[in-house]
């Protein structure tokens, strides 16, 4: 079973240039979830994608988008990125649905740091 | 507003120093409560889901507990590789994201 992957591990991007990010979801899973975190805190939900349609919207503006593919892969998109855009970017897939009592399984991250 | 707070923020123990980790919630209508371990520079690892007061889970040296208004992460006899940050999370009523807390940073010294 192949869990969840992301690319790149690392990237460094000059404010206002744009972004994606890449995440494939774990065998079998249908939802994958964005999520930002900053250094010493919890991840903050960014939109949430379940067969290929956004099943839900944290407090991020519409300069952040996504997509989800048919395979259940996704991407984030980020444009016009400002510094505070700084921060780990993680991805998580799980087989729930809009059912969010199903724990999620993480990649191990994308490093995003904007001068 | 529902919120989830973890205390304390870093704990220190040495090895074999049981101790217990906290994370209180104040939400509208738990539906689940999830545990997860994040190592640095990586993605949090899952490790258990409460679902209603009174229930206990188990792996390793972990063990979870949740009540009404918190839950609780025990560490028996931790060892130097059970440092990390654990992090826990809620989902609640009609809210379709997972409301996180900030973690508690872990360390175990040999």
């Amino acid at each position: 079973e192949t869990g969840v992957t992301q690319s790149p591990t690392h990237l460094i991007k000059t404010r206002g240039q744009q972004v994606t990010l890449r995440c494939s979801s774990q065998s079998g899973h249908n939802t994958v979830s964005w999520y930002q975190q900053a250094l010493g805190q919890g991840p903050q939900f960014i939109f949430q994608y379940y067969r290929e349609e956004e099943n839900g919207r944290g407090n991020f503006p519409p300069r952040f988008s996504g997509l989800q593919f048919p395979n259940y892969s996704s991407e984030l998109n980020v444009n016009a990125l400002e510094l505070d855009d700084s921060a780990l970017y993680l991805c998580a897939s799980s087989s729930g649905g809009r059912d969010w009592n199903y724990e999620q399984y993480f990649g191990p991250g994308t490093r995003l740091t904007v001068t | 507003e529902d919120q989830v707070t973890q205390s304390p923020e870093a704990l220190r123990l040495q090895e074999g120093e049981s101790s217990s980790l906290n994370c209180s919630y104040t939400v509208s209508g738990l539906r689940g409560l999830f545990w997860y371990r994040q190592d640095p520079g990586k993605g949090p690892e899952f490790l258990f889901t409460l679902y209603s007061a009174g229930e206990e889970k188990e792996k390793e040296r972990l063990k979870a507990t949740l009540t009404k208004k918190e839950s609780f992460l025990h560490i028996t006899a931790p060892k130097p590789e059970d440092s990390a940050t654990y992090l826990c999370a809620v989902s609640a009523g009609s809210n379709y994201q997972l409301i996180w807390g900030a973690g508690t940073k872990l360390i175990i010294k040999p």
